[in-house]
């Protein structure tokens, strides 16, 4: 099983700082997935990428496979940025996905 | 395409009743993942199907859960009897192809046992 480790916990900034949240995973795999949850409840998928870095507005996904770790990066932060964000990684050779405990992002006005 | 599409929204229901939850994958999506989230134990998978057949079960917690998936839009989970600590958010999530596709979930059932 894959073992899959977000930090920090918990973050608060000040709108407009520039966000990292951390991933690191213990099995090889051939896809990460970066969810954002909002306060409803509801789960979206912002990314997934197997290599190098995808960009979607704000948003920037990087992942490093050798090394087993991805990092999400928000820049020019917006209180509606304020979310749950879970990285979740396929468990070792199952489709299923593992995921990490989540990083409460709150972005303060 | 309307989404995953989960019902109930919500459940509340005593200790020892059986439960149903139901979920209704985007069309043409192949695999249907069921996922519990809890306070403690964050979101876990309990069980998946690839073009209706249940692949990995693993995850449902003890013989109280089943889950299946009749057709290829349809998809049920049971718990009997329900325990308190079933307690949870119960996510279905639908994808075409494997892991490394893009998973869609649904809004979720809020479940609570008294």
């Amino acid at each position: 099983k894959n073992e899959v480790e977000q930090s920090p916990q918990n973050l608060t900034a000040q709108e407009g700082e520039f966000i990292t949240i951390n991933c690191s995973y213990s099995v090889g795999i051939s896809a990460l997935h970066w969810l954002q949850q909002h306060p409803g409840g509801g789960i979206v998928s912002l990314f997934m990428l197997s290599s190098g870095k995808k960009k979607h507005g704000r948003l920037i996904a990087t992942i490093n496979i050798q090394e087993k770790h991805s990092s999400l990066h928000i820049t020019a932060s917006h209180p509606r940025d304020s979310a749950v964000y879970i990285c979740a990684a396929p468990g070792g050779g199952a489709d299923g996905l593992t995921f990490g405990k989540g990083t409460h992002l709150i972005i303060q006005p | 395409d309307a989404g995953v599409i989960q019902s109930p929204r919500h459940e509340v229901t005593e200790m020892g009743q059986e439960v149903t939850l139901r979920c209704k994958p985007i069309s043409g999506h192949d695999y249907l993942f069921w996922y519990r989230q809890t306070m403690m134990r964050g979101l876990e998978l309990l069980i998946y199907f690839n073009n209706n057949v249940p692949i990995d079960d693993s995850g449902m917690p003890e013989d109280r859960f089943s889950a299946k998936m009749p057709n290829a839009s349809f998809s049920t989970l049971k718990i009997q009897p329900s325990e308190p600590r079933d307690s949870a958010v119960y996510f279905c999530a639908s994808s075409f192809g494997r892991a490394q596709e893009t998973q869609y979930f649904g809004p979720g059932t809020r479940l609570l046992v008294l």
